[in-house]
């Protein structure tokens, strides 16, 4: 248990559904991650958030739009959805945004048909 | 941008015997380096990692060596056991790209009792 945890674990949707995946840290820290883990692919850091504010958005297209309400809760709302956007989707947060240890959530695995 | 690559891809070794991954990195002002360990199901955990005023780090079997000149570093697991089966990355980031870490594309190791 890393003190991060990710709702829900599994989803499976079509190309014209929207769905939502959130993420909830009980750490105290201030920032927090989406990536995305695809088979046989590095991990791809999606958004970064600093205190509430996006800081980072890796050229990630806009079907997906991150939402940070507070330092606690991250969420990931996905609309019109294509089949290679089926992965990993992991949270993860840190201490601050600088180089400190990230925690990971266990991810949810996403599969678009 | 950084590039991080990373070998084997796969490895198996028997209980009790070393394991050696590696890495290397491009861009010279990369000065953090995490090594994560992902197990089936879960999301990636912190296991070491190392700044790069310092040329090695050891906690209990595992041990991380960094060479900033050759712009290498290398995770050795001693005395295997089963659980240390999972999937290794490595990451390198820096000060000025704070919170984003590149990954390599990940190492799965087989520890045979």
């Amino acid at each position: 248990e890393t003190g991060v945890t990710q709702t829900p674990r599994h989803l499976v949707m079509g190309m014209t559904n929207k769905k939502s995946l959130k993420c909830e840290q009980h750490l105290g820290h201030n920032a927090m991650y989406w990536y995305k883990q695809s088979a046989k692919k590095p991990l791809e850091l999606m958004f970064v958030y600093s205190l509430e504010e996006r800081v980072e958005n890796n050229s990630v297209p806009s079907r997906f739009s991150p939402e940070c309400p507070n330092s606690s809760h991250l969420f990931l709302h996905l609309h019109t959805l294509q089949p290679e956007d089926s992965a990993l989707y992991l949270c993860a947060s840190s201490r601050n945004r600088g180089l400190n240890e990230q925690y990971f959530g266990p991810g949810t695995r996403l599969t678009v048909t | 941008g950084e590039n991080v690559e990373q070998h084997p891809s796969t490895l198996s070794v028997q209980e009790g015997d070393s394991a050696v991954i590696k890495c290397t990195y491009s861009d010279s002002a990369s000065n953090y380096f995490p090594w994560y360990k992902q197990e089936l199901g879960k999301g990636p955990q912190l296991i070491i990692d190392i700044r790069s005023n310092v040329g090695e780090k050891k906690d209990q079997r595992i041990a991380v060596t960094l060479n900033k000149t050759a712009k290498h570093f290398s995770l050795h697991i001693t005395e295997t056991q089963p659980e240390d089966s999972a999937v290794y990355f490595c990451a390198a980031s820096f000060n000025t790209n704070a919170g984003k870490s590149t990954f390599g594309d990940g190492t799965t190791l087989t520890v045979k009792p």
